[in-house]
């Protein structure tokens, strides 16, 4: 099966600063990667996606990169604020595999003010 | 207003205790799924259907059980709970072809005694 590593476990950063989230995963057929925030006691909510086809897409002060030579994909967020603060997962789906979504382990983000 | 409906909020119970989990969407959507969610491993996938009658293991399916009578509904069952089923549950639907956002249920914290 696929699987999906995230670094770091926990990221600390003050506020106006970026933050960096990186995940690789493992099955090259692979093709669909979003990434999921998740507030303290609440739901995990999609925040951004990329596919396979596309490199790079941005959202505001978020963006997915994805390299799949490297088999790698990274979460950016800039000018940070402290609502920004929470757990995001990001995850990755095999193509050839449909209904299987593998997430990686989670990055608990906190912004400082 | 569109959502996942997941209920217990909170369950307590002794172990070998048959319980139901329930989840309903009513997005009519295709896709839904079963995750728990434990401190450092991040969410892992329980069961998934594509549709009505489908369903499918996904990473950690022993102990589980799901059925899918009904497009709306997709009830988790636990026939004999164990303490290493003490976790956070999280049920979500997708339209998933074409658009795999997951929307999540709010949760249901089980504790098995």
């Amino acid at each position: 099966g696929e699987n999906v590593e995230q670094h770091p476990s926990t990221l600390s950063v003050q506020e106006g600063d970026s933050a960096v989230i990186k995940c690789t995963y493992s099955d090259s057929a692979s093709n669909y990667f979003p990434w999921y925030k998740q507030e303290l006691g609440k739901r995990p909510q999609l925040i951004i996606d990329i596919r396979s086809n596309v490199g790079e897409k941005k959202d505001q002060r978020i963006a997915v990169t994805l390299n799949k030579t490297a088999k790698h994909f990274s979460l950016h967020i800039t000018e940070t604020q402290p609502e920004d603060s929470a757990v995001y997962f990001c995850a990755a789906q095999r193509g050839s595999t449909l209904g299987r979504l593998y997430f990686g382990r989670g990055t608990q983000l906190t912004v400082w003010p | 207003e569109a959502q996942v409906t997941q209920n217990p909020r909170y369950l307590i119970t002794v172990t070998g205790k048959k319980l139901t989990v329930t989840c309903s969407q009513n997005m009519n959507h295709e896709y839904m799924s079963w995750y728990r969610q434990d401190p450092g491993l991040g969410l892992r996938q329980i069961y998934y259907s594509m549709n009505v009658e489908v369903t499918d293991k996904g990473d950690v399916p022993e102990g589980y059980k799901v059925s899918r009578k009904e497009k709306r509904n997709f009830p988790l069952i636990l026939e004999s709970p164990s303490p290493n089923q003490t976790s956070l549950y999280f049920c979500a639907s997708s339209p998933w072809t074409g658009d795999e956002k997951l929307f999540f249920g709010s949760g249901t914290q089980l504790s098995v005694l």
